[in-house]
């Protein structure tokens, strides 16, 4: 059974960076699958953000290409997101899912970590 | 960008009743998938490549459509489908989602 779990600080201050990780287990990260970040600010709806390949292959969100960044770790089966110059707009729950190499759709999902920008 | 629009926002229903869920795609897609979120939880995977249930999802969520119109039907409603329903696109880039359909069991 695949499971991803979201780590990282619950709290940032404005400008600042947010960083988190995923660690995956149940399937071995360099197997056929892509990863992704999606995140849902308070009240609304889902949004993707950035994902990576099993290649190493990235793609971002075009409003956020600038200040954001995904990363794998396979030694440790985990990936990563760093988002830079945080806003009160990037306040949200943040998930990390993933899914089959040539599927369009997100099999796995973490639980979600909540994340605040805040002073 | 595909802009996926779903209607209705809301929908409140009886145990029993059929509901019928639409997802407008602002240009052709390949396929959709659905997802449906509990409070307070994580989105989970119902249908892919637009007709598919996924593991575990009873045979009650159907999904059909194709082009620029979908819809996700759940033949006869049961209070733990309260829930968000998000319709999703990624064989376009950059991928989608709708912004939900909230259903409500009366």
């Amino acid at each position: 059974q695949v499971q991803l779990q979201e780590s990282g600080p619950g709290l940032v201050k404005p400008s600042g960076t947010l960083s988190l990780t995923c660690a995956v287990s149940g399937v071995s990260f360099s197997t056929d699958n892509w990863w992704t970040w999606v995140r849902q600010p308070p009240g609304k709806g889902l949004e993707w953000i950035a994902e990576i390949y099993n290649n190493g292959d990235t793609n971002y969100k075009s409003s956020l290409k600038s200040r954001v960044t995904i990363s794998a770790d396979r030694s440790r089966n985990q990936f990563s997101l760093k988002l830079t110059s945080v806003t009160a707009a990037d306040t949200a729950v943040y998930y990390c899912t993933g899914g089959q190499s040539g599927t369009y759709h997100h099999d796995y999902w973490g639980q979600g970590i909540p994340v605040t920008v805040s002073s | 960008e595909i802009v996926l629009t779903q209607s209705p926002a809301t929908l409140s229903l009886s145990p029993g009743e059929r509901a019928a869920l639409s997802c407008r795609a602002s240009q052709s897609v390949r396929n959709l998938a659905w997802y449906q979120q509990k409070s307070g939880q994580a989105p989970r995977l119902l249908m892919y490549d637009t007709s598919h249930r996924a593991t575990g999802i009873p045979d009650r969520f159907s999904g059909s459509g194709s082009g620029t119109d979908f819809s996700l039907t759940i033949s006869s409603l049961e209070p733990e489908d309260c829930a968000v329903y998000y319709c999703q696109q990624r064989s376009n880039w950059p991928p989608t989602f709708g912004q939900g359909t909230r259903l409500e069991i009366k």
